[in-house]
C-alpha cells in the first residue's frame, strides 16, 4: 500500500494559463475525491468519482474546472484560464469499496500546491 | 462551505498535558471524523464516530459526540511534541453524499 500520490507537488503558473494535476489513488480503491484547501481553512469538497463515474460535484467547481477518471484508476483535475483566486492546495483522497451505508474513511494524498501569479 | 467550527482556533500546551478540541456542526450527520494535518502536508485520518455512538477511544485519543448539541470533542492525552499539527473535524451527512465537510481546524502546539 503505497498511499495516494499526486503530481506535481508544486505548480506556479501565470494568470490565464491552464494547469492539470494528476492523482493516483491507493490500488483497489474505487472511490476518489478532490478537495481544495486555502490557507488557514479546512479542505472544501470539489468532486467525487466512483470508478469512472463522476457522481458528485460542488458548486465550487466552476466551468473552468474539469475532472476526469477515464478508466477508474488515476484522475486528473484541470483548471482552465487560471485566476489568482485559484491559488490553493488541491488534495486528492481515495477510499475502498463500501461494505454498506455511508461510513467512509478517506485517505489523502500530499496535495498539489498551486500558485497563480 | 464549512460545516463545522473548531474551538479553540489555536492551542498551546506543554508536553505531557492533555489537549481538548471542540467541534460544532450545523446539519444532521451520518458520522463525524477527526483528521490531523502537519504543516503543509496531507491529512491523516485519526478516528471516526458514528451518529449512534457517544464515545470512542483509540490509543491516546478520545472522541465524544453529542448529536443533540451538534458537537464533538477530541481529547489527546499525555501530549507529545509530535502531536503538533492542525486538527480538523469533518462530517459526512449520508443521504447519498460521501463528501466530507470540514471545519476550519484547531492549531495545536505542544512545547517540549
Amino acid at each position: 500500500d503505497t498511499g495516494v500520490s499526486q503530481d506535481p507537488r508544486h505548480k506556479i503558473t501565470k494568470r490565464g494559463q491552464n494547469v492539470t494535476f494528476r492523482c493516483d489513488p491507493i490500488s483497489e480503491h474505487n472511490r476518489l475525491y478532490w478537495y481544495r484547501q486555502t490557507l488557514g481553512q479546512g479542505p472544501e469538497f470539489l468532486t467525487y468519482f466512483q470508478n469512472e463515474a463522476q457522481l458528485e460535484k460542488s458548486r465550487l467547481l466552476s466551468d473552468r474546472f474539469s475532472a476526469e477518471r477515464p478508466k477508474g484508476s488515476f484522475s486528473t483535475l484541470e483548471i482552465q484560464r487560471t485566476e489568482q483566486g485559484d491559488s490553493a492546495m488541491y488534495l486528492c483522497a481515495s477510499s475502498p469499496p463500501l461494505a454498506g451505508g455511508y461510513t467512509d474513511t478517506q485517505y489523502f494524498g500530499p496535495g498539489t500546491r498551486l500558485t497563480v501569479l | 462551505s464549512q460545516q463545522g467550527e473548531e474551538d479553540p482556533q489555536a492551542l498551546s500546551i506543554q508536553e505531557g498535558e492533555n489537549a481538548t478540541m471542540n467541534c460544532s456542526y450545523k446539519t444532521s450527520i451520518n458520522n463525524l471524523q477527526w483528521y490531523r494535518q502537519n504543516s503543509g502536508r496531507g491529512l491523516v485520518h485519526l478516528i471516526l464516530i458514528r451518529s449512534n455512538e457517544r464515545e470512542k477511544h483509540s490509543g491516546r485519543l478520545r472522541v465524544t459526540l453529542d448529536t443533540s448539541k451538534k458537537s464533538s470533542s477530541l481529547l489527546i492525552t499525555a501530549s507529545r511534541a509530535a502531536d503538533t499539527a492542525s486538527y480538523f473535524c469533518a462530517t459526512q451527512s449520508g443521504a447519498g453524499s460521501y463528501q466530507l465537510t470540514f471545519g476550519k481546524g484547531t492549531k495545536l502546539s505542544v512545547i517540549p
